[in-house]
């Protein structure tokens, strides 16, 4: 059993199209994430949810909105995609002061 | 958040051990020092943490310097498929705030 799936795995799109990606865990943790990683291998937080309420909203275009409809599900939804926007995205989760554990990724190609 | 220092890249022959170096000048006293790696093609993976002590698992140790600004990740006996990028990162302790990853150390592993 995958602990934390998201799909899809690979996602390629033209530019100013609407894609959503999404995340679930069921390993009972109450915090999920979403991280970006860039070309460079950078990997930087963009949202953090507990318990379906948003805790981490770091400096990411209003384009990206996070959904969590229960504390097991963290979908990301892009608007108006931009070519910057390619990338891999994680999901992750983790309890309070605990390991995350991280989902196999999304790779994000804009044309 | 305190910041880690890496450097970029190690390489190690197959079967000896690896000693990856970590500083962390600015770690407050509750900080948690954890190390997650990246296999490629992966989302990063859980490999330990501590506080101050020495820690041992089954995948690695964690050597923490007294002062505990700097650390070292200890593989006892590298394999191939130990070849990975490896982060060094800090936590605040009693936040469900996200773990901030840096660039990382790529470790190659020679046959």
């Amino acid at each position: 059993d995958t602990a934390v799936s998201q799909t899809p795995k690979y996602l390629v799109t033209q530019m100013g199209n609407d894609k959503s990606i999404k995340c679930e865990q069921n390993l009972g943790h109450d915090t999920m994430y979403w991280y970006k990683q860039d070309s460079k291998k950078f990997l930087k937080i963009m949202f953090s949810y507990n318990n379906k309420e948003l805790i981490i909203n770091e400096t990411v275009p209003n384009r990206f909105s996070p959904k969590s409809p229960d504390k097991a599900h963290l979908n990301l939804h892009i608007n108006s995609l931009e070519l910057g926007d390619s990338a891999v995205y994680f999901c992750a989760s983790s309890q309070v002061d605990e390991k995350l554990f991280f989902g196999s990724g999304t790779q994000l190609s804009v044309l | 958040d305190a910041k880690t220092t890496q450097p970029n890249s190690m390489e190690s022959n197959e079967e000896e051990p690896v000693h990856l170096p970590c500083n962390h000048s600015t770690i407050s006293g509750t900080d948690y020092i954890h190390w997650y790696r990246q296999l490629p093609s992966q989302g990063p993976e859980y490999v330990i943490h501590g506080l101050t002590s020495n820690v041992n698992n089954r995948m690695a140790s964690l050597a923490i310097a007294e002062d505990r600004k700097s650390s070292t990740l200890i593989l006892h006996r590298a394999t191939l498929r130990d070849a990975a990028v490896y982060y060094c990162i800090l936590r605040f302790s009693g936040s469900a705030r996200q773990l901030t990853f840096g660039s990382g150390t790529q470790l190659t592993v020679l046959p």
